[in-house]
């Protein structure tokens, strides 16, 4: 099993660009979750999915978009991006609700210069 | 919302004890989880507690009191690579959403 597999590991883009991080799971997963991670920040909660078609709001939703359109892939969009986006993204799946145990993959590190 | 605290860091020996707290505050709960973060490397699941009490898995035992919003992580035998950051979470209004802690950093020396 692969788990949950993030690409790119890092990148370096430019103020006011976009990208999309990719995001998958092989676990026939239902949540999935992306969270940035800054220092001594914690990880911060973005944007979440209870299934396909199904997103929501997460703490710090503002200049990210997701989409779910399959169960297996939950894509992040920085839509214009911001220094203050250069952060660790860390992308995480579970199998049902808060109890069971959230599977992460191994990020992607983002700097916007 | 939710909101949790921990302390930013622990420090103990080798074969020592250490407790790592936690104190939350959320509209509905329904439970706290520990995870494990190596530096550069990606969370991990340690445990996760729904009711009142201790649930121990091998040296780590984590503990919660729903009535104090309290919990704690319990490390025994500290090793060397018990050195990581250890982050409470919590699931609560809305059920799906996990919130996480800002982390505790435990240092184990020789």
């Amino acid at each position: 099993n692969a788990g949950v597999t993030q690409t790119p590991k890092f990148q370096v883009l430019k103020t006011g660009q976009s990208m999309t991080l990719q995001c998958a799971q092989d676990m026939n997963h239902e949540y999935m979750s992306w969270y940035r991670q800054d220092p001594g920040m914690g990880l911060r909660l973005i944007h979440y999915s209870v299934g396909a078609g199904i997103t929501d709001q997460g703490e710090v939703p503002n200049g990210y978009n997701v989409s779910r359109s399959t169960t297996e892939d939950f894509p992040l969009r920085l839509l214009s991006a911001a220094p203050s986006q250069t952060s660790v993204y860390f992308c995480a799946s579970r199998r049902g609700d808060g109890n069971q145990p959230q599977h992460f993959g191994d990020g992607t590190r983002l700097s916007i210069l | 919302g939710q909101s949790l605290e921990q302390p930013s860091e622990v420090t103990a020996v080798e074969g020592a004890i250490v407790q790592i707290n936690c104190t939350y505050q959320t509209s509905g709960f329904y439970g706290l989880s520990w995870y494990q973060q190596h530096d550069g490397g990606a969370p991990t699941f340690l445990s996760y507690n729904a009711l009142d009490g201790l649930e121990e898995t091998g040296r780590f035992s984590s503990f919660l009191s729903r009535s104090d919003s309290y919990g704690y992580l319990l490390l025994q035998e500290l090793q060397m690579k018990d050195s990581a950051s250890y982050f409470c979470a919590v699931s609560g209004t809305g059920f799906q959403k996990l919130v996480f802690g800002t982390g505790t950093r435990l240092l184990v020396s020789p």
